[in-house]
């Protein structure tokens, strides 16, 4: 099945520092792809959700970025702050049904 | 519109119990999940319902652990009998035909003692 792998699993960064987070897939039929934020003590909140072959999309505060061909996808936090702080998750579904195979997920710490 | 709801938020339990964990998915949703999660296994799925009926049963989990979708609107998990190592968060998710992304509860954080 389905194998998605996250990187890093920790990342610390500074206030308007840029923070990238990375995951690889290994499905080549998996069609849509998502990312998650958590924050402490909190459930999953979707972030943005991706379904094109090669996709920059941009949303409050970051950037997100799908490469098919390299079976790729990152998220990138551009000029982070203390708020951003929380564990994302990047997620990826074959479009049979709707499981979803989640990356281990990427705890980061913005700091003042 | 209510989110994904889930009871109750916090449980906790001694060894050998039974508990049960309840969701309601969000109004017209055909898909429930059910998922543990723990800081050293991450996100693992407990059960897959579509339209009520089971399409994934996590193997690892089969034998203590059951999930039950007595209507659209409600899903049980039980787990029997409780062991110290279930000590997680136990979340519920679900999501519309086709469009894919899940939305999550709250979660239900056990401690079995």
């Amino acid at each position: 099945g389905e194998q998605v792998e996250q990187r890093p699993p920790h990342l610390s960064v500074r206030e308007g520092d840029s923070a990238f987070i990375t995951c690889t897939y290994t499905d080549p039929n998996s069609y849509y792809f998502f990312w998650y934020k958590q924050e402490p003590g909190a459930s999953l909140q979707l972030l943005m959700k991706v379904f094109s072959s090669t996709e920059i999309n941009e949303g409050q505060g970051f950037t997100v970025l799908l490469n098919k061909k390299d079976k790729r996808l990152s998220l990138n936090l551009t000029a982070a702050h203390p708020g951003d702080s929380a564990a994302y998750f990047c997620a990826v579904s074959g479009g049979n049904n709707n499981r979803i195979f989640f990356g281990d997920g990427t705890q980061l710490v913005v700091k003042p | 519109d209510a989110g994904v709801t889930q009871t109750p938020r916090h449980e906790v339990a001694e060894k050998g119990q039974t508990i049960i964990l309840k969701c309601e998915p969000v109004s017209g949703h055909n898909d429930l999940f059910w998922y543990r999660q723990t800081k050293i296994q991450g996100l693992e799925l407990l059960s897959y319902f579509r339209s009520k009926s089971l399409m994934e049963d996590g193997g690892a989990f089969k034998d203590r652990f059951k999930a039950e979708m007595l209507n659209s609107s409600f899903s049980t998990l039980k787990i029997q009998p409780t062991e110290p190592k279930d000590s997680a968060v136990y979340l519920c998710a679900s999501s519309f035909l086709d469009y894919a992304e899940q939305f999550f509860g709250p979660g239900t954080r056990l401690t079995v003692l």
